[in-house]
């Protein structure tokens, strides 16, 4: 149980387009969902986290207006990354939690380069 | 605000040898606490986590690890490696206190398990 997957597991984009990746829940309703980011051999970082209905929580320093977080359905959230430029070149990840349950499961992962 | 700190970057080791990996934390309220491990191409999954009782748990795979509240620590250790333990471990901290699943994450510790 408690599998979360992601689509598509990798993107390549030209710069200045847009792109989307979707976060499902497949066996669980994810009252939250969360985005990280992860660079080359580096810690996740939390971009966002999302819960259902309602607009996204951005951390600080990143930009909700490039990052578009929607999060329409329990099992369902989406990462749109507006207007794409080199530097937003990573591995981004999603994950979903039960609320109340602390504990997170995550997705595969979406590798998106920007060309 | 909350800070996971991993001091270990990158440990070689030989199979059998005997693992401990440091993890330290910076809040002095309740917290939750999570051991993740991301094997080479695959997405973090959970080896064992804390939220109360028995400071000692004990995870998947034949890892525990230790809650010392006074040391703000929680440290994994696993008695024996095999090859098949070299990945990327991540250390994680919830605080309850602040009404939210979010999790911090530490840098990560490399392990490379030579046989």
């Amino acid at each position: 149980g408690a599998v979360v997957s992601q689509h598509p597991s990798w993107v390549i984009c030209k710069s200045g387009t847009s792109v989307k990746i979707e976060c499902r829940s497949l066996d669980f309703q994810a009252t939250t969902m969360f985005w990280y980011r992860q660079f080359p051999k580096q810690s996740l970082m939390l971009m966002a986290t999302s819960n259902e209905g309602s607009k996204a929580t951005y951390e600080q320093g990143v930009e909700k207006d490039k990052f578009l977080i929607n999060h329409a359905s329990l099992t369902l959230s989406t990462l749109t990354v507006t207007s794409a430029h080199p530097e937003d070149s990573s591995f981004y990840i999603c994950s979903a939690a039960l609320w109340g349950t602390y504990e997170q499961y995550f997705g595969p992962g979406t590798r998106l380069t920007v060309t | 605000a909350q800070s996971v700190s991993q001091h270990n970057h990158h440990v070689i080791l030989s199979e059998a040898a005997s693992l401990e990996l440091g993890c330290n934390y910076s809040y002095g309220g309740t917290v939750n606490l999570f051991w993740y491990v991301q094997y080479p191409g695959q997405h973090l999954q959970l080896l064992l986590k804390y939220f109360s009782g028995d400071p000692l748990v004990k995870g998947i795979k034949g890892f525990e690890a230790e809650f010392i509240k006074s040391k703000f620590s929680f440290n994994l250790r696993k008695p024996s490696v095999q090859w098949s333990d070299t990945a990327e471990y991540f250390c994680a901290v919830n605080a309850r206190a602040f009404g939210t699943d979010k999790l911090i994450f530490g840098t990560g510790t490399r392990l490379q398990v030579f046989p």
